[in-house]
């Protein structure tokens, strides 16, 4: 398919455990982004990269919380020592548009479930 | 106070009526987008504003700058359209999208 895909769709860890979340982009998008939705909330940022390089990483909850996109294409958010409240949706979109004063859509993937026990 | 509310939170629908719903926001914007999330789907974009009205089938979006107000209406709802709808804006001057809270939305048979 030619859209965004996530995996897995649903991951769940005990407490303590370290995760990696795998973000595909459609191909040619320049732009990236994390995620993150709490039960009955909208998402909130996480981080963006523009290619491979990450430019505002200033959502990041904790220094525990790590992204990486080393060939501009996809990605991986990775949890440390995860916790409970890590509990959440985990949401990626890409978006062709390089430019940060040019709004461009932004094309979702499923998102990957993360339950913390 | 959130920079981006929606109302309602939540709405059940006759198949056949109307449906508006409304965001509001207290940031400068360069574009406003109306979401929808389906329960265990991804997001998809319905809609991104800057100025004016979009109509799209039986979806409709407008927005007014000076009020910083927009509304996404549906018109003669259906079942398939119960899911919840997200309104985000993209600051000016920045790529980030700040998302509002959401409406879920049920049509009944």
């Amino acid at each position: 398919g030619a859209g965004v895909s996530q995996s897995p769709r649903y991951k769940v860890a005990k407490r303590g455990q370290d995760v990696a979340l795998r973000c595909d982009p459609i191909s040619g998008h320049v732009s990236l982004f994390w995620y993150q939705q709490a039960l009955g909330q909208g998402p909130e940022f996480l981080t963006y990269f523009q290619n491979e390089a990450q430019l505002d990483k200033s959502g990041l909850p904790s220094d525990r919380f790590f992204a990486e996109r080393p060939e501009g294409s996809v990605s991986t958010l990775k949890i440390q020592r995860t916790q409970q409240e890590d509990s959440a949706v985990y949401l990626c979109a890409s978006s062709l548009m390089a430019l940060a004063a040019v709004p461009g859509a932004q094309y979702f993937g499923p998102g990957t479930r993360l339950l913390v026990l | 106070k959130n920079e981006v509310e929606q109302s309602p939170q939540n709405l059940t629908a006759q198949e056949g009526e109307f449906i508006t719903i409304n965001c509001s926001y207290s940031v400068g914007i360069s574009a406003l987008h109306w979401l929808q999330q389906h329960p265990g789907g991804g997001i998809v974009s319905l809609f991104m504003l800057s100025s004016g009205k979009k109509k799209h089938g039986r979806l409709i979006a407008t927005i007014n700058i000076q009020e910083k107000h927009s509304s996404l209406h549906i018109t003669a709802s259906h079942p398939r359209d119960s899911a919840v709808y997200i309104c985000a804006v993209s600051t000016s001057g920045t790529y980030k999208y700040i998302f509002g809270t959401g409406t879920r939305l049920k049509v009944l048979a």
